[in-house]
């Protein structure tokens, strides 16, 4: 089994409808973090999680709202979804260990969303 | 602009060719500089890390980072159609820099 699992997989949607796309983890980390990949634009954080209470927004966050309902599970929610929310999500989750900065990021397969 | 520019490709090179990856940087609080590989349908993969300024090496692979001209390289040697992916730098610091960054990648294609 993956150690960072995403479902669904792939989701096609209204637009106006709410969707939510979950993740759960078993690396038993700390941090999780919600991205979506568009061709040109690269990755692109949504909102991360440092711990359950801690929820934190990124760099895209409107349109978006998140869940952290335990510390494996990190929930991603368009309440009401637009066209230009189609893209691939992807759910990662990190554990800085002894180097705080050591942030390697193990990803899921990701979402493929797209609004119609 | 953004804090972390990469040239998208598409890159095509033959088997056995060296291939050099770039990303440059603004935030010079960035201290901390890895890649990951993408293969298509699959979520990223980190391949190399390195800290701060210097290179490292693993099997046909070297990470450069030049922290005095915030420029940040990749080279494969011996390049293999296994190597066909798609590359994205990422870079972690303190203080304004104290988020994963993702340059956009760099869709590489190994040809036979």
């Amino acid at each position: 089994d993956a150690d960072v699992t995403q479902t669904p997989r792939n989701r096609i949607t209204k637009t106006g409808k709410r969707i939510m796309l979950e993740c759960s983890q078993t690396k038993g980390h700390d941090r999780m973090y919600w991205y979506r990949q568009d061709p040109g634009l690269g990755l692109r954080l949504i909102y991360y999680s440092f711990d359950v209470k801690d929820i934190n927004k990124g760099e895209i966050s409107d349109g978006y709202s998140v869940s952290r309902q335990a510390q494996a599970k990190f929930s991603l929610s368009l309440e009401s979804a637009i066209p230009n929310q189609t893209a691939l999500y992807f759910c990662a989750t990190s554990d800085p260990g002894t180097h705080y900065m050591n942030t390697e990021a193990f990803f899921g397969q990701g979402t493929r969303l797209t609004v119609v | 602009q953004k804090e972390v520019e990469q040239d998208p490709g598409p890159l095509s090179v033959p088997e056995g060719a060296i291939v050099s990856l770039n990303c440059t940087y603004s935030n010079s609080a960035f201290q901390y500089f890895m890649w990951y590989r993408q293969y298509s349908r699959k979520g990223p993969e980190l391949l190399m890390y390195t800290y701060s300024s210097g290179n490292k090496e693993d099997g046909r692979f070297t990470a450069q980072v030049d922290k005095s001209s915030k420029y940040i390289s990749l080279f494969i040697r011996d390049s293999q159609p296994s190597d066909s992916a798609t590359y994205l730098c990422a870079m972690i610091g303190t203080g304004t820099a104290s988020k994963l960054t993702f340059g956009t990648g760099t869709r590489l294609q190994v040809t036979l």
